[in-house]
C-alpha cells in the first residue's frame, strides 16, 4: 500500500543553517503531497503542498519539489530560525484522495 | 477566518466520567476529521464526516462517538476511557467533502490534551 518515509530525528541547527528535512513516498499513481508543520502546544498547520510531479511547493521561506523520478518530496530551507523550531510532518494523499497518510514525524531544534 | 475552534484545551477525567470534545469551523467546510495523536507521533485517523454523514470511521473502540449536529460543529462524545486514550485529539476540516477529499488541504484545530486517570 501507499506509505511515507521521513528522515528520522531529532535535527538540531544553528540559527542561519540550511536545513534538509528527506521525505520518500511510495504510492500508485500521482498522489498529493503535503508539508504540514507542529509548533509545540498546537495543531497541525500546512506548510506546503505540491499535486502533480514536477510541482514545487514554497512557503515562509520552506521549498519542497515533487520528484517522480525518485518518488520524494524533501523539504529544505535556506536559512533556519529559531521560530522554525517544530516538528515537521510528509503527508501523502493516494491519487484517489480517500487515503491519507502521515510520515512520523521530523522534530527540528534550532539554536540561537 | 481560517480558524478551527476546539474545546475544553485540556480534560481530566475518570474511567467512569462522560464528557464531550467540541471543534467548530466557520470556514463553509463539508469535511470534518478526528484526530488522536500520541506524544511524539503522527496524528491517527479516527472518523471523518462528509456532508454531515460519517464516511470514515477507523475501526476506533465505541467507548468514542463521534456527532456532527450541523455543518460548522462535530462532536466527539467519550464513556468509559481507559488510561491508553490519553493524547491529544485534533479536529480538523476541508473544504469538500465529496469523494477524493484527502488531496485537499486540511485545517487543523489547536487540539484538546486529554487525561485518562
Amino acid at each position: 500500500g501507499d506509505s511515507v518515509t521521513q528522515m528520522e530525528g531529532p535535527v538540531t541547527l544553528s540559527e542561519e543553517a540550511f536545513l534538509t528535512i528527506n521525505c520518500t513516498y511510495t504510492a500508485t499513481g500521482y498522489p498529493s503531497l503535503f508539508w504540514y508543520v507542529q509548533y509545540p502546544g498546537e495543531g497541525l498547520q500546512l506548510l506546503l503542498k505540491a499535486t502533480k510531479a514536477d510541482d514545487k511547493g514554497s512557503n515562509k521561506g520552506f521549498e519542497a519539489t515533487y520528484r517522480k523520478e525518485t518518488t520524494s518530496f524533501h523539504l529544505e530551507k535556506g536559512s533556519v530560525q529559531v521560530s522554525d523550531s517544530a516538528v515537521y510532518f510528509c503527508a501523502l494523499s493516494d491519487y484517489t484522495g480517500n487515503q491519507f497518510y502521515f510520515g512520523t514525524g521530523t522534530s527540528l531544534t534550532v539554536i540561537p | 477566518d481560517t480558524e478551527v475552534t476546539q474545546t475544553p484545551k485540556h480534560l481530566v477525567m475518570g474511567m467512569t466520567n462522560k464528557k464531550s470534545l467540541k471543534c467548530e469551523q466557520h470556514m463553509g467546510h463539508r469535511a470534518m476529521y478526528w484526530y488522536k495523536q500520541k506524544a511524539k507521533k503522527p496524528p491517527e485517523l479516527m472518523f471523518v464526516y462528509s456532508y454531515e454523514k460519517l464516511s470514515i470511521n477507523e475501526s476506533v473502540p465505541s467507548r468514542f462517538s463521534p456527532e456532527c449536529p450541523n455543518s460548522s460543529l462535530l462532536n466527539l462524545h467519550l464513556h468509559a476511557l481507559q488510561p491508553e486514550d490519553s493524547a491529544l485529539y485534533l479536529c480538523a476540516s476541508s473544504q469538500g467533502g465529496t469523494s477524493g477529499g484527502f488531496q485537499e488541504t486540511q485545517y487543523f484545530g489547536p487540539g484538546t490534551r486529554l487525561l485518562v486517570l
